[in-house]
């Protein structure tokens, strides 16, 4: 109950496509989800976040979709870029402080 | 702002041997993390400390690992002996408090290899 399920492993988009990363979870205790971006040799860096109160958060490129019922989020990178190749985690916090993350999924976003 | 400080970046070690990572935070953060990160997988916390007291350590092997954080600020951990299974990237990362929205930074890591 304490996983969050993460997928795809690994991604490859053409530039200016669409970047689709999906999550799954078990525990309806989680209420707060965020994205970690992480660049080969680097720390994860948050990303982007949302409560489950709300369906869609935006910011920029970036875009979470929320789907409470289904226990299910995704992050949607439009107008993908080179720039933007990369491990994405997604995360659930999991109470006491402490974040639940998942397996990562190795982005690559051809020129 | 300077981010997350983190030493050695890389150690190799034979297995039984000893080692020990070193984190710096970022000024004036009161909670610190250590993430064991293995290929593939993502961060998995080992232990969090709330100034110099623990928080969280069920997920700490303590038989072999341990952790502290001095005056509430540097942090070091440590492995004793090592096994094999111990590769991994070492993550520390920071927080000014332990919210629930609160972000935390990583550092850049310290990558094992255990042989």
């Amino acid at each position: 109950q304490q996983q969050v399920k993460q997928s795809p492993q690994s991604l490859i988009v053409q530039k200016g496509g669409i970047s689709i990363i999906n999550c799954a979870y078990e525990n309806t205790a989680f209420d707060y989800f965020p994205w970690y971006q992480q660049f080969p040799g680097k720390g994860p860096a948050l990303l982007i976040a949302i409560r489950p109160d709300v369906s869609e958060k935006k910011e920029g490129r970036f875009t979470i979709s929320f789907n409470k019922s289904a226990k299910q989020f995704s992050l949607h990178i439009m107008d993908s870029q080179p720039g933007d190749s990369a491990t994405y985690f997604c995360a659930a916090f999991a109470g006491t402080y402490k974040y639940i993350f998942g397996t990562g999924t190795r982005l690559k976003v051809l020129a | 702002e300077a981010g997350v400080a983190q030493s050695p970046r890389y150690k190799i070690i034979e297995k039984r041997q000893s080692v020990a990572f070193w984190c710096n935070p970022i000024s004036g953060h009161a909670t610190l993390y250590w993430y064991q990160q293995i290929l593939g997988q993502g961060p998995k916390l080992l232990i969090q400390f709330q100034n110099n007291g623990v928080v969280d350590d069920s997920q700490l092997p303590k038989d072999r690992f341990s952790a502290e954080r001095l005056k509430g600020v540097d942090s070091t951990l440590k492995i004793q002996p090592a096994k094999l299974e111990d590769s991994a990237v070492y993550l520390c990362a920071s927080s000014l408090v332990a919210g629930l929205t609160d972000t935390q930074y990583f550092g850049p890591g310290t990558r094992l290899t255990v042989l």
